[in-house]
């Protein structure tokens, strides 16, 4: 399967400020996902990374908060904007491959303060 | 997108078999059934998919009834190591068209000495 390195593992940041969240993949795949899972709580999809066009955004996420960029099959990052605690959670990159099926990082555990 | 169902804990002892048991009354004719594992602090990882009947593989079986309105994951003789949330999803796979994957509540399995 595909293997992806997510970067940063963990961060503390100030409220206001934004964090970029890098995912890389180790082979060029058909589609990228960001998701963010609550501590305890099941996975719940952000927003569907698209080469070269704007991401796909679930109920609830707005580019605004969460921009989402994939120049090319196997790199995307998120931005999590102006932070508030709200926004403490785990947040994870996936990718899928017609081969490979669906993998995932191993998340970026952020917490605001 | 078809709902599922499933146990939010189990508890199960060193060396015996583990059944979990998904519903998904709404299965559409299309849909495969996927179950995924997750540690703490780790992506979820595939462990089975399965359209109908019994699949088998090196880590657990699939059990799905001819009406596909459930499905139960069945891991041999657990380990301590096999204590993690099982997810169970059910949905279109990438060769089928599907975009994403939409995760349920998850069974958070304990595995006890």
């Amino acid at each position: 399967s595909a293997v992806i390195s997510q970067k940063p593992s963990r961060d503390i940041c100030q409220r206001g400020t934004s964090l970029t969240i890098q995912c890389q993949v180790d082979s060029q795949v058909t589609m990228m996902f960001w998701y963010r899972q609550q501590p305890g709580q099941s996975l719940t999809l952000i927003a569907t990374a698209n080469q070269g066009s704007e991401a796909t955004y679930e109920s609830g996420f707005v580019i605004d908060k969460f921009p989402i960029s994939r120049p090319n099959l196997t790199f995307s990052t998120l931005t999590v904007s102006n932070m508030s605690p709200e926004d403490s959670s785990i947040y994870l990159c996936s990718a899928a491959h017609l081969d490979y099926g669906y993998t995932f990082g191993s998340g970026t555990r952020l917490t605001v303060v | 997108l078809a709902k599922t169902t499933q146990p939010i804990s189990m508890d199960s002892y060193e060396g015996q078999e583990v059944n979990i048991t998904c519903s998904h009354n709404n299965i559409a004719t299309n849909d495969y059934i996927t179950w995924y594992q997750q540690f703490p602090s780790q992506g979820p990882r595939f462990i089975i998919q399965g359209y109908k009947t019994k699949v088998t593989n090196e880590v657990a079986s699939l059990f799905i009834p001819a009406d596909r309105k459930s499905s139960t994951l069945s891991l041999p003789r657990v380990s301590l190591s096999d204590t993690a949330v099982y997810y169970c999803l059910v949905g279109s796979t990438l060769l089928t068209g599907a975009n994403n994957l939409f995760f349920g509540t998850g069974t958070r399995l304990t595995v006890i000495p």
